[in-house]
């Protein structure tokens, strides 16, 4: 089946600074999607990309659909402790299959005051 | 707004029991998904649905079964539960199919 393979697996870093992620596949994907994950609750979307190349943010998170629409980045400044969580790209195909998502295995993501 | 909610919470089951998860949602959304979140695995998809009626299975379909009888409800069950199945288990919606999803909290289940 198709894989997302998602970096880093985790981070931990200090309140302020910048953070990257990206996930990267072998499959063309037409739609990606970031979702994130607080403790004990479930994922809710983030920011939602339909066209390669396209970059879009919502408020301090920025997303982009790579070029190749085999990857896609996100970043998040100036981070701040309510970032704590885990980040899932997620990716979806066109065709018979357009139901179903591909999730990576999540970024965990800490912040250090 | 309840949006997706999933009942129960949490359950502790002994091998070979069966027991069923109940996901509602008041969006009236046409798909339905249940997904699977295990530690170092990310969502892997048991089950889902179109629409009232239909179900089809996903990556992670045995042990499970599925029922969609009504456009608000989709039931997760588990007719013989193994250790295997320990999980936290997700239910989705989603109103058309772009890839955004609406998920519940979740509902926490162990089998000892």
């Amino acid at each position: 089946g198709q894989q997302l393979n998602q970096s880093p697996q985790s981070m931990f870093i200090q309140e302020g600074e910048d953070v990257s992620m990206n996930c990267t596949s072998s499959s063309i994907f037409n739609t990606w999607l970031w979702y994130k994950q607080d403790p004990g609750e479930g994922p809710v979307l983030l920011i939602a990309l339909y066209k390669a190349g396209e970059l879009t943010s919502n408020g301090r998170l920025t997303a982009q659909f790579g070029i190749t629409r085999k990857d896609s980045f996100l970043n998040i400044s100036a981070s701040i402790p309510s970032d704590v969580g885990i980040y899932f790209c997620a990716g979806q195909r066109s065709g018979g299959s357009n139901y179903k998502l591909t999730f990576g295995k999540g970024t965990l993501l800490t912040v250090n005051p | 707004n309840a949006g997706v909610t999933q009942t129960p919470k949490f359950r502790v089951l002994k091998t070979g029991q069966s027991m069923t998860l109940l996901c509602a949602q008041d969006m009236n959304h046409e798909y339905m998904y249940w997904y699977r979140q295990d530690p170092g695995m990310g969502l892997r998809l048991i089950h889902y649905s179109v629409g009232e009626g239909t179900t089809a299975k996903g990556e992670v379909p045995d042990g499970y079964n599925v029922s969609r009888l009504k456009k608000q409800n989709f039931l997760l069950g588990l007719e013989s539960a193994a250790p295997s199945q320990t999980s936290v288990y997700f239910c989705a919606s989603s109103y058309g199919f772009r890839g955004e999803l609406f998920f519940g909290e979740g509902s926490r289940l162990t089998v000892l």
